[in-house]
């Protein structure tokens, strides 16, 4: 199975303040048909995970633009420019690439 | 709108079966694949088992191979996941989602326990 590794796992942030998430995977994520199946989400306390980004860098809809993603092969970013508190939670890359799908750790979003 | 609301959860005894739904609106139901996906209390995400819109392929996590069988109604735009056999690592928030991962219902929780 693919292993996604994000780092970190525990992230610190005051508000306004820009952060990045690294999602590596153990082997690379280009599919044949020439996409790259590499999503983000955001799951709030007590919440269903919500999807932020699909296919690396595309936002989803009404996902606010301060969310981003990048990257390609293996590693993988996700970036906050300008952290809000409803931004708060666990934060995980997922891959549906090679199956079976497989989800990173996570990286909780807290503030400092 | 978009909505998916499970149910059919609750508390099992290890060994016995257990029968989820996902009941779909607000899309064409019978033109998309779904997922069903759990989360192991104060754990991280597991992709479970996805089947095609039309129910003739379906694809299982080896954990589940052989217990669990993910099934479809279109005509009541419903999913489903038959859970035999169950261990006490099926406990879990099973939740169900749309092809891309963009609409996941609220959760239904599956306690396995004596």
């Amino acid at each position: 199975d693919v292993v996604l590794t994000q780092t970190p796992s525990i992230l610190s942030a005051t508000i306004g303040q820009s952060v990045s998430i690294s999602c590596r995977s153990s082997q690379s994520l280009l599919d044949s048909d020439g996409n790259t199946y590499l999503y983000w989400f955001l799951q709030r306390p007590g919440q269903s995970p919500q999807r932020l980004i699909y296919l690396v860098s595309n936002l989803g809809s009404g996902v606010p633009n301060r969310f981003s993603g990048s990257g390609s092969g293996t590693d993988f970013t996700l970036k906050i420019s300008g952290v809000e508190a409803e931004d708060l939670g666990v934060y995980y890359c997922m891959q549906a690439t090679h199956a079976p799908w497989t989800f990173g750790g996570g990286t909780k979003l807290e503030l400092k | 709108e978009v909505q998916l609301v499970e149910s059919g959860g609750g508390l099992v005894q290890p060994g016995r079966s257990l029968k989820l739904s996902c009941a779909a609106s607000g899309f064409t139901f019978s033109n998309y694949g779904m997922h069903w996906i759990r989360q192991a209390p104060t754990k991280g995400l597991e992709w479970v088992a996805s089947i095609s819109p039309s129910g003739g392929s379906t694809y299982y996590r080896d954990s589940v191979k052989g217990r669990f069988t993910i099934s479809r109604d279109n005509a009541k735009s419903t999913l489903y996941l038959q859970m035999d056999s169950l261990r006490s690592e099926d406990t879990a928030t099973y939740y169900c989602a749309t092809p891309s991962f963009d609409y996941w219902g609220q959760g239904v929780m599956v306690t396995v326990s004596s």
